[in-house]
């Protein structure tokens, strides 16, 4: 199984502020990744697919890339609805699976 | 709108069975496949497997291979995934998200249905 590694596993930041969360696969993945955000009690929402593409609904403060083994999804200038977990999954290969997940909090 | 609408809540003793649904609305429902992803309280994001709406083929994870069947209803534009066999640690949420396919095989979950609560508890 691929095994997805996300850092940090949680961040505070502030309103404003440019953040990164870093995910890594066991294995080269092409750009077989995925990026989600939950809020809590809530189900995951698709952000960005294929590492850099963005979802149609999703602001553009928010991007992503990365190929091969190393991604990145920055956010420019969070706002207070960005406060939530975000996890990145890779799609290429069975079993589909997510990386522990990144908490950002509010500073 | 697209929208995946998931069963109420269940609370099931170890050793029984749970059979959730989630009806789809607002798209073609044999174009695309559907997943099934579950998330213990508190825990991150497991893939379960996914079915094609299309044929009914499945792939399901090593780890529930043997536990777990999902199936479709065209006719009512609905998914479902048993699984049997219910042990403390399946208490979870269960999701599933339509598969949406990209080029060169690509795929990615999207929408996400509102999740339903499995409790198991003797």
């Amino acid at each position: 199984d691929i095994q997805m590694t996300q850092s940090p596993s949680s961040l505070s930041a502030s309103v404003g502020d440019r953040v990164t969360i870093t995910c890594r696969a066991s294995q080269s993945i092409n750009n077989y990744l995925n990026w989600y955000q939950q809020k809590p009690g809530k189900a995951p929402k698709l952000l960005i697919y294929t590492a850099s593409s963005l979802q149609g609904e999703i602001p553009s403060r928010f991007s992503g890339s990365g190929s091969g083994t190393d991604f990145t999804l920055t956010v420019s200038s969070l706002q207070p609805e960005d406060f939530a977990t975000y996890y990145c999954q890779q799609s290429y290969s069975t079993p589909y699976t997510f990386g522990q997940g990144t908490k950002l909090e509010i500073k | 709108q697209v929208q995946l609408v998931q069963s109420g809540a269940e609370v099931k003793k170890p050793g029984a069975s749970v059979k959730v649904s989630c009806k789809a609305s607002g798209y073609t429902f044999t174009s695309y496949g559907i997943n099934w992803v579950r998330q213990a309280p508190g825990q991150g994001l497991e893939w379960m497997g996914w079915i094609s709406a299309y044929n009914g083929d499945t792939k399901y994870a090593q780890k529930f291979q043997g536990r777990v069947t999902m199936t479709t209803d065209t006719s009512t534009s609905t998914a479902y995934m048993e699984l049997r066999s219910l042990r403390f640690d399946d208490t979870a949420m269960y999701y599933c998200a339509r598969r949406q396919m990209g080029v060169a095989g690509s795929n990615w979950f999207d929408p996400w249905g509102q999740g339903t609560l499995v409790t198991v508890s003797s």
